[in-house]
């Protein structure tokens, strides 16, 4: 059972361009919803994250918007530059009360940024 | 301030040997997690661990798989008897109570 898909599996954009990224989860009981970036070689670092209190979050180019009863939430990064080529991460997690850490990651996006 | 902090960051061994992989949490972190990344995958939760306890071992697999969180020391993933399919990308993250996860930069065990 695939409990989080993340879509598109790639994704190319030209420098300046808007990079969309979509996560859908079955696990109603998920009340935390991170993005990760990862560099090839490292580890994943955290993006941005929101929590079900609200619809929408924004840091600085990167935005998480959040549908509660479409079981769904993506990731917008305005104005995309060449230094965010990288694979991105949806993983949700804290279901039924247990730490923020155990989090259930998507397969993925391959993000490239054209200059 | 160092952050998370594993090492080997790469480890090969041959079939039916051991594999150790530690992890030192950031200062001041007492949870830590460990998650396998299988090549082009997401990664998998395996466990979840505060000192001298293991909280949730959910993800790890039944048999050859244990993991440890002593009073004193690093955070260490032990694998016995490894097989071809062990072969991937270990991470090991910390927080602080509920907090962020912060992640190392991975042990990567190749098996021969």
């Amino acid at each position: 059972q695939q409990q989080v898909k993340q879509s598109p599996q790639s994704l190319i954009v030209q420098k300046g361009g808007i990079s969309i990224i979509n996560c859908a989860y079955e696990n109603t009981a998920f009340d935390y919803f991170p993005w990760y970036q990862q560099f090839p070689g490292k580890g994943p670092a955290l993006l941005i994250a929101i929590r079900p209190d609200v619809s929408e979050k924004k840091e600085g180019r990167f935005t998480i918007s959040f549908n509660k009863s479409a079981k769904q939430f993506s990731l917008h990064i305005m104005d995309s530059q060449p230094g965010d080529s990288a694979t991105y991460f949806c993983a949700p997690g804290g279901a039924g009360g247990t730490s923020y850490g155990k989090l259930t990651f998507g397969q993925g996006t391959i993000l490239t940024v054209h200059p | 301030n160092a952050g998370v902090m594993q090492n080997p960051r790469h480890l090969v061994r041959r079939r039916g040997q051991e594999a150790r992989l530690r992890c030192s949490p950031m200062k001041g972190h007492s949870h830590v997690y460990w998650y396998r990344q299988l090549p082009e995958e997401g990664l998998k939760f395996m466990v979840y661990l505060q000192k001298e306890n293991i909280i949730d071992e959910s993800g790890m697999p039944k048999e050859r798989f244990s993991a440890e969180f002593p009073k004193e020391g690093p955070s260490i993933l032990r694998i016995q008897q490894v097989v071809r399919g062990d072969s991937a990308a270990y991470f090991c993250a910390s927080s602080q109570t509920t907090g962020e996860l912060f992640f190392g930069e991975g042990s990567r065990l190749t098996v021969l």
